[in-house]
């Protein structure tokens, strides 16, 4: 893989329901993988930095995992609410741009419906 | 709120102009970093500056410039206009590197006409 890939582009989701999404990205030359949220209107919001094989980390019901050996992360949403709906980011940091360029995915839209 | 303003917030300009768009990072942040989002494509980076030195360039058009000055609030200076321009341009700031969480600041939409 080339670039960063985030599947599915969009999902719909019923309240109270869980959920998660994939950001592939390439394995070789990995440095750093970032998530964000974006909701209309506003600026993305910083979820979590992910630097090793194996992290994982949780904000609320919301959680990552990360695989830099085969080149995914998931982000998990557990017990959805209508106020998570938003566009999840990820972006790749390369060894090779370490001083901080992200490299964005596309982006899973996220609509939770009552 | 990020900490991080971007002034102005919409901008409304003709093809051929010159504009200006104005960020100031976080207290501390050092690094200061554009991004663009035009309607069909996803965030790309543009520059980055460190502590007022360039510290790398991406896909940013000759046309383009920027500055971080020694307060570390930073401008983007778009020139000679065209309609494909018009997007909207993110600044983001972090203490430095890769491994800092970046702050983005509320963007300016940019509209050539």
């Amino acid at each position: 893989i080339l670039n960063v890939e985030q599947s599915p582009q969009s999902l719909h989701v019923q309240e109270g329901d869980s959920t998660n999404f994939t950001c592939s990205f390439p394995s070789s030359n990995f440095y750093a993988l970032h998530w964000y949220r974006w909701e209309t209107a506003k600026s993305p919001e910083a979820l979590f930095v992910m630097t090793l094989n194996g992290d994982e980390k949780k904000k609320g019901r919301i959680s990552a995992t990360l695989n830099t050996k085969e080149g995914y992360s998931y982000l998990y949403i557990k017990g959805s609410q209508p106020e998570d709906s938003a566009t999840y980011l990820c972006a790749f940091i390369r060894i090779t741009d370490s001083w901080g360029k992200l490299q964005f995915g596309a982006g899973t839209q996220v609509v939770v419906t009552p | 709120d990020s900490g991080v303003t971007q002034t102005p917030k919409h901008l409304i300009t003709a093809t051929g102009q010159r504009v200006t768009l104005r960020c100031s990072p976080r207290s501390g942040d050092l690094s200061v970093y554009w991004y663009q989002q035009s309607l069909d494509q996803g965030l790309q980076f543009l520059i980055q500056y460190y502590n007022g030195e360039e510290r790398a360039k991406g896909n940013i058009l000759e046309r383009f410039s920027a500055q971080q000055f020694p307060d570390l609030h930073s401008e983007l200076n778009l020139s000679s206009l065209e309609l494909g321009d018009s997007a909207l341009y993110f600044c983001a700031s972090s203490v430095d590197g890769g491994r800092e969480t970046q702050y983005f600041g509320p963007g300016t939409r940019l509209l050539v006409l």
